[in-house]
């Protein structure tokens, strides 16, 4: 059974980057055939996909936050990380990561809130 | 952008209800829509993919259909387990979400 955890700074001040760590267990990020990524939840509201890495290294990222977006991988640890910069008030979230087979999530982490703060 | 609508936000219903959760897309999307079940303080859970295709451990109470711009999820014979917030998502292309619909216990 695939799990995946999420880690990283639970408060983030405004214009920095949010950075957070995804650790992936029963489960390699580089094979089959599987996309490694992230959803956001603000408090009491929607699902937003922020975007996710194919198995292969390719990344593909939500058109909204792409100028912002950055998700890399260290395989040697299986696991995948997101950079998004220059955060504002309204990237205060719930921050899941996630397994996609076929573009939906089949495995979430439990997610991670993330306060941005002025 | 394609948009995802769902009616109604809020469903109050009773065990054993028959309830029905529609989703709607503002462009077709074929039949690339999938359905998950959010409780509180958790990660949602995947019910349905491809519209109707049930995800392997999922009652079978729970269905789904449609195409195209409309979509639903039935639940038949409501469960105390299944009071909880659906969200629809689309995936024809990039993946959005619906704003949920709350079923919540009459």
């Amino acid at each position: 059974q695939v799990q995946l955890q999420e880690s990283g700074p639970g408060l983030v001040k405004a214009s920095q980057t949010l950075s957070l760590t995804c650790t992936v267990s029963g489960g390699s990020i580089s094979s089959g055939d599987y996309y490694w990524g992230w959803v956001r939840q603000h408090p009491g509201k929607g699902l937003e996909w922020l975007g996710y890495m194919y198995y292969s290294g390719s990344t593909y990222y939500s058109p909204s936050l792409k100028s912002r977006l950055i998700i890399s991988r260290d395989t040697s640890k299986n696991q995948f990380s997101l950079r998004l910069s220059s955060v504002t008030a309204a990237d205060t979230a719930v921050y899941y990561c996630g397994r996609f087979k076929n573009n939906v999530v089949e495995f979430w982490g439990q997610g991670t809130l993330v306060t941005v703060s002025s | 952008d394609i948009q995802m609508t769902q009616s109604p936000s809020t469903l109050s219903a009773s065990v054993g209800d028959r309830v029905t959760i529609t989703c709607r897309a503002s462009q077709s999307i074929g039949s690339w829509l999938a359905w998950y079940q959010q409780k509180p303080g958790k990660a949602p859970k995947l019910l349905v993919y491809k519209a109707s295709n049930l995800e392997s451990g999922v009652p079978s109470r729970f269905s789904g259909g449609g195409s195209g711009t409309e979509f639903t999820l039935t639940i038949s014979g409501l469960q105390p387990d299944d009071f909880a917030t659906y969200f629809c998502q689309q995936y024809n292309t990039y993946l959005t979400f619906g704003g949920g619909t709350r079923v919540e216990i009459k």
